[in-house]
Protein backbone atom coordinates (compact mmCIF):
# COMPACT_ATOMS: atom_id res chain seq x y z
CA UNK A 1 0.00 0.00 0.00
CA UNK A 2 0.88 3.63 0.41
CA UNK A 3 2.11 4.13 -3.24
CA UNK A 4 3.11 7.62 -5.18
CA UNK A 5 3.34 7.71 -8.69
CA UNK A 6 5.40 10.35 -10.16
CA UNK A 7 5.67 11.17 -13.97
CA UNK A 8 7.59 11.81 -16.20
CA UNK A 9 10.64 10.56 -14.58
CA UNK A 10 13.00 11.91 -17.27
CA UNK A 11 12.38 15.45 -18.80
CA UNK A 12 15.13 16.72 -21.07
CA UNK A 13 13.65 19.94 -22.63
CA UNK A 14 15.62 23.58 -23.81
CA UNK A 15 15.62 26.81 -21.91
CA UNK A 16 12.41 28.66 -22.00
CA UNK A 17 9.89 26.03 -21.74
CA UNK A 18 7.32 25.03 -19.45
CA UNK A 19 7.39 21.33 -17.51
CA UNK A 20 4.22 19.97 -15.71
CA UNK A 21 5.66 17.22 -13.16
CA UNK A 22 2.15 15.04 -11.68
CA UNK A 23 2.17 13.12 -8.40
CA UNK A 24 -0.70 10.77 -8.00
CA UNK A 25 -1.06 8.74 -4.59
CA UNK A 26 -2.45 5.57 -6.07
CA UNK A 27 -4.02 3.87 -3.14
CA UNK A 28 -4.75 6.40 -0.66
CA UNK A 29 -6.05 9.90 -0.34
CA UNK A 30 -3.62 12.12 -0.30
CA UNK A 31 -4.77 15.27 2.92
CA UNK A 32 -1.09 16.98 1.64
CA UNK A 33 1.52 16.64 -0.56
CA UNK A 34 4.82 17.81 -0.87
CA UNK A 35 7.59 18.87 -3.84
CA UNK A 36 11.38 18.57 -3.43
CA UNK A 37 13.79 19.39 -5.04
CA UNK A 38 17.64 17.75 -4.48
CA UNK A 39 21.07 18.23 -6.06
CA UNK A 40 23.85 15.38 -6.35
CA UNK A 41 25.24 14.77 -3.14
CA UNK A 42 23.44 17.48 -1.63
CA UNK A 43 19.76 17.15 0.91
CA UNK A 44 15.98 17.12 0.25
CA UNK A 45 15.03 21.03 -0.06
CA UNK A 46 11.21 21.73 0.88
CA UNK A 47 10.01 23.65 -1.87
CA UNK A 48 6.47 23.75 -1.13
CA UNK A 49 3.62 22.28 0.97
CA UNK A 50 0.11 21.55 -0.50
CA UNK A 51 -3.05 20.73 0.77
CA UNK A 52 -6.44 19.89 -1.34
CA UNK A 53 -8.69 22.21 -2.67
CA UNK A 54 -6.31 25.42 -1.22
CA UNK A 55 -3.29 27.46 -2.07
CA UNK A 56 0.31 26.04 -1.67
CA UNK A 57 2.54 27.04 1.11
CA UNK A 58 6.11 27.66 -0.33
CA UNK A 59 9.17 27.88 1.43
CA UNK A 60 10.99 31.17 1.72
CA UNK A 61 13.53 31.53 -1.56
CA UNK A 62 11.10 29.39 -3.99
CA UNK A 63 9.57 31.60 -6.21
CA UNK A 64 5.35 30.84 -6.54
CA UNK A 65 4.98 32.24 -10.08
CA UNK A 66 7.70 29.77 -11.28
CA UNK A 67 7.01 26.77 -9.45
CA UNK A 68 3.50 26.55 -10.25
CA UNK A 69 1.52 24.18 -8.09
CA UNK A 70 -2.18 22.58 -8.19
CA UNK A 71 -3.68 20.24 -5.73
CA UNK A 72 -6.62 19.87 -7.34
CA UNK A 73 -7.65 16.54 -5.77
CA UNK A 74 -7.31 14.02 -3.02
CA UNK A 75 -5.17 12.27 -5.44
CA UNK A 76 -3.38 15.16 -7.81
CA UNK A 77 -1.04 16.91 -7.32
CA UNK A 78 1.02 18.91 -10.06
CA UNK A 79 3.93 20.76 -10.10
CA UNK A 80 5.08 23.28 -13.46
CA UNK A 81 8.00 25.05 -13.99
CA UNK A 82 7.32 28.07 -16.42
CA UNK A 83 10.28 29.01 -18.69
CA UNK A 84 12.65 26.75 -17.16
CA UNK A 85 16.36 27.21 -17.29
CA UNK A 86 19.23 25.79 -16.99
CA UNK A 87 19.61 26.47 -13.43
CA UNK A 88 16.48 24.72 -12.77
CA UNK A 89 17.75 21.59 -14.08
CA UNK A 90 17.64 19.21 -10.56
CA UNK A 91 15.58 15.93 -9.60
CA UNK A 92 12.09 17.11 -7.75
CA UNK A 93 10.65 14.67 -6.10
CA UNK A 94 6.92 14.36 -4.87
CA UNK A 95 5.38 13.20 -1.64
CA UNK A 96 2.11 12.25 -0.18
CA UNK A 97 0.90 12.12 3.40
CA UNK A 98 -2.40 11.15 4.19
CA UNK A 99 -5.25 10.66 6.77
CA UNK A 100 -4.56 9.41 10.41
CA UNK A 101 -4.41 9.50 13.81
CA UNK A 102 -0.57 9.15 15.58
CA UNK A 103 0.90 11.03 12.45
CA UNK A 104 1.25 9.26 8.76
CA UNK A 105 4.60 9.11 7.07
CA UNK A 106 5.30 10.54 3.91
CA UNK A 107 5.49 8.08 0.65
CA UNK A 108 7.75 9.53 -1.91
CA UNK A 109 7.25 9.19 -5.54
CA UNK A 110 10.42 8.19 -7.59
CA UNK A 111 11.04 11.48 -8.56
CA UNK A 112 11.71 13.67 -12.00
CA UNK A 113 15.06 13.84 -12.90
CA UNK A 114 14.81 17.94 -14.84
CA UNK A 115 17.28 19.16 -17.42
CA UNK A 116 17.12 22.37 -19.09
CA UNK A 117 19.40 22.73 -22.27
CA UNK B 1 19.17 24.56 16.35
CA UNK B 2 17.61 22.71 13.73
CA UNK B 3 14.59 20.94 14.39
CA UNK B 4 16.23 17.14 13.60
CA UNK B 5 20.06 16.59 13.33
CA UNK B 6 21.55 13.59 12.17
CA UNK B 7 26.12 13.07 11.91
CA UNK B 8 26.46 12.98 8.66
CA UNK B 9 28.94 10.57 8.38
CA UNK B 10 30.30 8.99 6.29
CA UNK B 11 29.50 5.78 8.81
CA UNK B 12 31.58 2.12 6.90
CA UNK B 13 30.95 -1.22 8.44
CA UNK B 14 32.08 -4.36 7.63
CA UNK B 15 29.47 -6.72 5.61
CA UNK B 16 27.85 -8.63 8.51
CA UNK B 17 28.16 -5.60 11.25
CA UNK B 18 25.45 -4.10 12.80
CA UNK B 19 25.47 -0.58 11.82
CA UNK B 20 23.90 1.89 14.60
CA UNK B 21 22.35 5.50 13.00
CA UNK B 22 21.12 7.99 15.71
CA UNK B 23 18.69 11.04 15.50
CA UNK B 24 18.02 13.86 17.92
CA UNK B 25 15.00 16.27 17.69
CA UNK B 26 14.38 19.64 19.84
CA UNK B 27 10.66 19.75 19.80
CA UNK B 28 9.74 17.79 22.72
CA UNK B 29 6.19 17.71 21.25
CA UNK B 30 6.88 15.54 18.55
CA UNK B 31 4.94 12.42 18.10
CA UNK B 32 5.76 10.57 14.97
CA UNK B 33 9.46 9.70 13.70
CA UNK B 34 10.59 7.55 10.71
CA UNK B 35 13.37 6.08 8.78
CA UNK B 36 13.54 6.63 4.83
CA UNK B 37 16.70 4.68 3.14
CA UNK B 38 17.59 6.79 -0.15
CA UNK B 39 20.09 5.07 -2.64
CA UNK B 40 22.02 7.46 -4.67
CA UNK B 41 20.14 9.15 -7.76
CA UNK B 42 16.78 7.55 -6.04
CA UNK B 43 13.92 9.58 -4.20
CA UNK B 44 13.31 8.11 -0.91
CA UNK B 45 12.04 4.87 0.66
CA UNK B 46 10.12 4.17 4.65
CA UNK B 47 11.34 1.75 6.41
CA UNK B 48 10.33 1.78 9.84
CA UNK B 49 7.85 4.04 11.56
CA UNK B 50 7.97 4.38 15.40
CA UNK B 51 5.34 6.29 17.76
CA UNK B 52 6.32 4.81 21.24
CA UNK B 53 9.14 4.80 23.67
CA UNK B 54 11.13 1.52 23.31
CA UNK B 55 12.17 -0.94 20.19
CA UNK B 56 10.63 -1.59 17.06
CA UNK B 57 11.75 -4.53 15.04
CA UNK B 58 11.49 -5.18 11.30
CA UNK B 59 13.33 -7.86 10.00
CA UNK B 60 17.14 -6.68 10.26
CA UNK B 61 16.46 -3.42 11.17
CA UNK B 62 15.31 -1.81 14.72
CA UNK B 63 13.94 1.37 15.71
CA UNK B 64 15.07 2.79 18.84
CA UNK B 65 13.20 5.68 20.47
CA UNK B 66 13.64 7.31 23.69
CA UNK B 67 11.49 10.73 24.04
CA UNK B 68 12.65 12.04 27.41
CA UNK B 69 16.43 11.98 25.85
CA UNK B 70 14.68 13.20 22.63
CA UNK B 71 16.77 10.56 20.20
CA UNK B 72 15.76 8.43 17.95
CA UNK B 73 18.12 5.47 16.29
CA UNK B 74 18.37 2.97 13.75
CA UNK B 75 20.34 -0.08 13.90
CA UNK B 76 20.75 -2.55 11.04
CA UNK B 77 22.07 -6.13 12.17
CA UNK B 78 24.21 -7.98 10.06
CA UNK B 79 24.68 -5.24 7.30
CA UNK B 80 24.72 -6.06 3.82
CA UNK B 81 26.47 -3.92 0.70
CA UNK B 82 22.96 -3.18 -0.51
CA UNK B 83 22.27 -1.25 2.57
CA UNK B 84 24.50 1.46 1.57
CA UNK B 85 22.97 4.51 1.34
CA UNK B 86 21.92 7.70 3.37
CA UNK B 87 19.36 7.20 6.29
CA UNK B 88 16.95 9.97 6.70
CA UNK B 89 16.02 10.63 9.88
CA UNK B 90 12.06 12.09 9.89
CA UNK B 91 10.00 13.84 12.99
CA UNK B 92 6.33 14.71 12.60
CA UNK B 93 5.63 17.27 15.12
CA UNK B 94 1.74 18.50 14.51
CA UNK B 95 1.05 19.36 11.32
CA UNK B 96 4.88 20.10 10.59
CA UNK B 97 7.22 17.48 9.27
CA UNK B 98 10.93 17.65 9.46
CA UNK B 99 13.88 15.76 7.78
CA UNK B 100 17.46 15.09 9.58
CA UNK B 101 20.17 15.79 5.98
CA UNK B 102 21.24 11.98 6.46
CA UNK B 103 23.39 10.11 7.57
CA UNK B 104 25.93 8.40 4.30
CA UNK B 105 26.15 4.67 5.57
CA UNK B 106 29.07 2.44 3.55
CA UNK B 107 28.31 -1.39 4.06
CA UNK B 108 31.90 -2.79 3.10
CA UNK B 109 32.27 -6.58 1.70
Amino acid sequence: GAVVSQHPSWVICKSGTSVKIECRSLDFQATTMFWYRQFPKQSLMLMATSNEGSKATYEQGVEKDKFLINHASLTLSTLTVTSAHPEDSSFYICSARGWGQGGQPQHFGDGTRLSIL
Amino acid sequence: QKEVEQNSGPLSVPEGAIASLNCTYSDRGSQSFFWYRQYSGKSPELIMSIYSNGDKEDGRFTAQLNKASQYVSLLIRDSQPSDSATYLCAVNTGNQFYFGTGTSLTVIP
